[in-house]
């Protein structure tokens, strides 16, 4: 079955600062990931998604993610983090071939402080 | 208003009591899912729905249960609600394109339960 870590419950980064939310995952065959972000008291937005192409993966937000096949990574990144990015963001993962399931991670909790 | 809705936003309720939560989208996409999250656990998926009439278990399943008589409503009843079942539970669809499996789930603002 489908899987992703997420191995940091929490991440503080200064307002300004690059912001690396990090996620591996396991899947067999292709993997299809996705990125999201929940404010407080919110429902899970969704940020961007590799299905196939070019490794880089630009999004909302100014945010961008980096499919890794060796590593079986897809790191969400931002060259200057806001305060505002302060937010729970959820790595998740489909597996190819029509099933239509996400497997998310944990989530990880970023604080930028300002 | 275009998109996805649920209600009620907030619901207490008693241990044994039945509940229900609404679901609503005005997409027509093909696929419903309803999650639980719940803190050090992140969402977990309990059922989802493919088309109308075509639902299917996921990972969390016992003591629920739903419905899809149409494609833009997914009900989740809570049958005889436990204290376990206290949680943030979020409902969410996607569109079918060629199979479905790169098309991005969108969520509903979540219904809040608290079995007391």
């Amino acid at each position: 079955a489908q899987s992703v870590a997420q191995p940091e419950d929490q991440v503080n980064v200064a307002e300004g600062n690059p912001l690396t939310v990090k996620c591996t995952y396991s899947v067999s065959g292709n993997p299809y990931l996705f990125w999201y972000v929940q404010y407080p008291n919110r429902g899970l937005q969704f940020l961007l998604k590799y299905i196939t192409g070019d490794n880089l993966v630009k999004g909302s937000y100014g945010f961008e993610a980096e499919f890794n096949k060796s590593q079986t990574s897809f790191h969400l990144k931002k060259p200057s983090a806001l305060v505002s990015d302060s937010a729970l963001y959820f790595c998740a993962v489909r597996e190819g071939g029509g099933n239509n399931r996400l497997a998310f991670g944990k989530g990880n909790q970023v604080v930028v402080i300002p | 208003d275009a998109g996805i809705t649920q209600s009620p936003r907030y619901k207490i309720t008693e241990t044994g009591r039945q509940v229900t939560l609404m679901c609503h989208q005005t997409w027509s996409h093909s696929y419903m899912f309803w999650y639980r999250q719940d803190l050090g656990h992140g969402l977990r998926l309990i059922y989802y729905s493919a088309a109308a009439d075509i639902t299917d278990k996921g990972e969390v399943p016992d003591g629920y249960v739903v419905s899809r008589s149409k494609t833009e409503n997914f009900p989740l009843t809570l049958e005889s609600a436990t204290r376990s079942q206290t949680s943030v539970y979020f409902c969410a669809s996607s569109e079918s394109l060629g199979g479905g499996a790169g098309s991005e789930q969108f969520f509903g603002p979540g219904t809040r339960l608290t079995v007391l």
